[in-house]
């Protein structure tokens, strides 16, 4: 019979418009919360992480914001180009504790961005 | 560096079959972590090594499942038997421990059982 894989979240937008990835996470034991970027045919990449005891972070024309009471995090991409369309993962990572250093995955948004 | 190297890209075996993926992590890094990528269940750890050290095995499949650290340069990992629902794209990548945030995928390694 047919396989039924992960529907991802999807979100489109148009070259130059601002994009919001969001995340939920589960893990309020994780010490970091980070984005990657997963390009087809290739590993995921590291693009910018926060800690848990911060609540904004800013890169280049990437902002992430994390709100603990809810356990939100979110990816702003300013400007966004055609070349920032690919899958984005959240991830936590852990510090300390018995499996410290572990990094795990969300399960990911694909972006399209529109010329 | 040229990166975390891993071989072969591409695997097509037959069921039954004992596979062997490989990884080269970049030179300096202590940690090195075994991913696989499906359709169907997306981006799981399946072990993760520390100082060539076995940290956390929770996500290996089952005991047809092993990997190996034997130094800082190499792992590996094996499905022996292979089936069909091994078929996925599985990840290597390695990061320091200063930097342990930023890790540093390989091309991966796609896996095909028939």
């Amino acid at each position: 019979g047919e396989s039924v894989g992960l529907h991802l979240p999807t979100l489109s937008v148009q070259e130059g418009d601002n994009s919001i990835i969001n995340c939920a996470y589960s893990n309020s034991a994780s010490d970091y919360f980070i984005w990657y970027k997963q390009e087809s045919g290739k590993g995921p990449q590291f693009i910018i992480d926060i800690r848990s005891n911060m609540d904004k972070r800013q890169g280049q024309r990437v902002t992430v914001l994390l709100n603990k009471t809810v356990k939100h995090l979110s990816l702003q991409i300013a400007a966004t180009q055609p070349g920032d369309s690919a899958v984005y993962f959240c991830a936590e990572n852990r510090a300390g504790g018995t499996s410290y250093g572990k990094l795990t995955f969300g399960q990911g948004t694909i972006l399209t961005v529109h010329p | 560096d040229a990166g975390v190297i891993q071989s072969p890209r591409h695997e097509v075996t037959e069921m039954g079959q004992e596979v062997t993926l490989r990884c080269k992590p970049i030179s300096g890094h202590d940690y090195l972590f075994w991913y696989r990528q499906t359709m169907m269940r997306g981006l799981e750890l399946l072990i993760y090594f520390n100082n060539n050290v076995p940290i956390d095995d929770s996500g290996m499949p089952e005991d047809r499942f092993s990997a190996k650290m034997p130094n800082a340069s190499f792992s590996n990992l094996k499905i022996q038997p292979s089936e069909p629902r091994d078929s996925a794209v599985y990840f290597c990548a390695s990061s320091t421990t200063s930097r342990n945030t930023e890790a540093f995928f390989g091309q991966g390694t796609r896996l095909t059982v028939v």
